[in-house]
């Protein structure tokens, strides 16, 4: 979708580094997302946020750390201690209408990790 | 915690035929269901969902069936095309609001010509 942006589009990490991914959306979109993709497997949740200045651990957060300070952005850090941090994340945005009825979420294009 | 399994992992058919793609959930609280496609190195989009109040929902050529006692759900393309060619995720989720999502590990849809 249009309204999300992920940058970089291909970061590469060296050993003991920490780097940090951005997304950004323009949806007005309450929640947002981390996902992280293997190839040939399915995504898997690392963070996800409802509302600015909260977040909640996802499946496999260990490594990983997040802030939401802003409606409209979701950083996500992989420190040094994610040690296998080479796959495909997406971050995905959705609205917020109750507390009984979860919403279609949309990802940005990813940005794929490597170690160097 | 949520465990969604999905089958077949790859699944080729001729153009113009149906394709059917399962999957079932472990935690009978799940109550929203979206189907994903995605094509190579690109972002997932979303084709269809449903949620557990609603039995089968049907967009065009796509359809999904929820089968709530069972804890399944399927995907259903009718006349194949060659652009249907992806690889597709279902994925599930419960409670209501925000939360993530739980995604199978995908079905690469092969369309022969």
């Amino acid at each position: 979708d249009g309204g999300i942006t992920q940058s970089p589009k291909y970061l590469f990490r060296k050993e003991g580094q920490n780097v940090t991914l951005s997304c950004e959306q323009n949806l007005n979109h309450d929640a947002m997302y981390w996902y992280r993709q293997d190839p040939g497997q399915g995504l898997r949740l690392i963070y996800y946020s409802q509302i600015v200045n909260d977040f909640q651990k996802g499946d496999i957060a260990e490594g990983y750390s997040v802030s939401r300070e802003k409606k409209e952005s979701f950083p996500l850090t992989v420190t040094s201690a994610q040690k296998n941090p080479t796959a495909f994340y997406l971050c995905a945005s959705s609205i917020f209408l109750s507390v009984y009825s979860n919403q279609p979420q949309h990802f940005g294009d990813g940005t794929r990790l490597s170690i160097l | 915690g949520e465990n969604v399994e999905q089958h077949p992992s790859t699944l080729s058919v001729q153009e113009g035929d149906s394709a059917v793609i399962k999957c079932t959930y472990s935690d009978s609280a799940s109550n929203y269901f979206p189907w994903y496609k995605q094509e190579l190195g690109k972002r997932p989009q979303l084709i269809i969902d449903i949620r557990s109040n609603v039995g089968e929902k049907k967009d065009q050529r796509i359809a999904v069936t929820l089968n709530k006692t069972a804890k399944h759900f399927s995907l259903h393309i009718t006349e194949t095309q060659p652009e249907d060619s992806a690889v597709y995720f279902c994925a599930a989720v419960k409670g209501g609001g925000a939360d993530g999502l739980t995604f199978g590990k995908g079905t690469h849809l092969i369309i022969q010509p």
